[in-house]
């Protein structure tokens, strides 16, 4: 079934340990988002792909990177993790000009220690 | 800019009884709102969208939601509550630029 995948579900990462977190998809949308959420609140919007252009949103902090090296794969890079990055963190796809819901994946749950 | 809120942080209900979880949005143009369900460590599972049409939706699980142009809101309801419905529960309107903004979430809670 065409699906968002993430890996892995559950990250543990030490203080400062550089960590990426993978997502892939087999829907061939070619619009990408990474969103974090902490403790039951709002997903927040860290960044999007749309297609190969790359979107930050404005108060993104520099400690977060993502590549999207090819339509199916997009990763989160986080260089230096502090405790308050502790969250899940959600990929999502969709496809432009197209009303459809969002596709989600599992998440992956990043605790830092 | 285009935002939903949620104004309830939790909505309490018995199992059997009728379920009403609010949301009301604010966007220029034609609004795209959606309905998404997390339970506890999961991502987040897709339940209905309004996007034109008519304005009662029907989505997974038996849950519907209600689109209301003149009070601007989009409320989710279900006729028969389960104690499996209790979860999180977001609203969520599709900006002008594909982004999903989500409001603040609703803590569903059914008792047996």
């Amino acid at each position: 079934d065409a699906m968002v995948i993430q890996n892995p579900r559950y990250q543990v990462t030490q203080f400062g340990k550089p960590v990426t977190l993978s997502c892939s998809q087999t829907l061939n949308h070619n619009v990408m988002y990474w969103y974090q959420q902490k403790s039951s609140q709002a997903p927040k919007l860290l960044f999007h792909y749309y297609d190969k252009d790359f979107n930050n949103e404005a108060d993104t902090p520099d400690n977060f990177q993502s590549r999207r090296p090819n339509t199916s794969f997009c990763f989160l890079d986080i260089r230096s993790p502090g405790l308050g990055d502790a969250a899940m963190y959600l990929c999502a796809t969709s496809r432009d000009y197209q009303r459809e819901g969002f596709f989600f994946g599992p998440g992956t749950r990043l605790t830092v220690l | 800019a285009q935002s939903v809120a949620q104004p309830e942080d939790q909505v309490n209900v018995a199992e059997g009884n009728p379920l009403t979880v609010k949301c009301t949005y604010s966007v220029s143009g034609n609004p795209y709102l959606f309905w998404y369900v997390q339970y506890p460590n999961r991502g987040l599972q897709f339940l209905l969208k309004y996007i034109t049409g008519d304005n009662l939706v029907k989505g997974s699980y038996g849950f519907e939601a209600e689109f209301n142009k003149s009070q601007t809101s989009f409320h989710l309801k279900k006729p028969s509550a389960l104690v499996s419905d209790s979860a999180l529960y977001f609203c969520a309107v599709r900006d002008d630029t594909d982004k999903l903004i989500f409001g603040t979430g609703t803590r569903l809670q059914v008792f047996p």
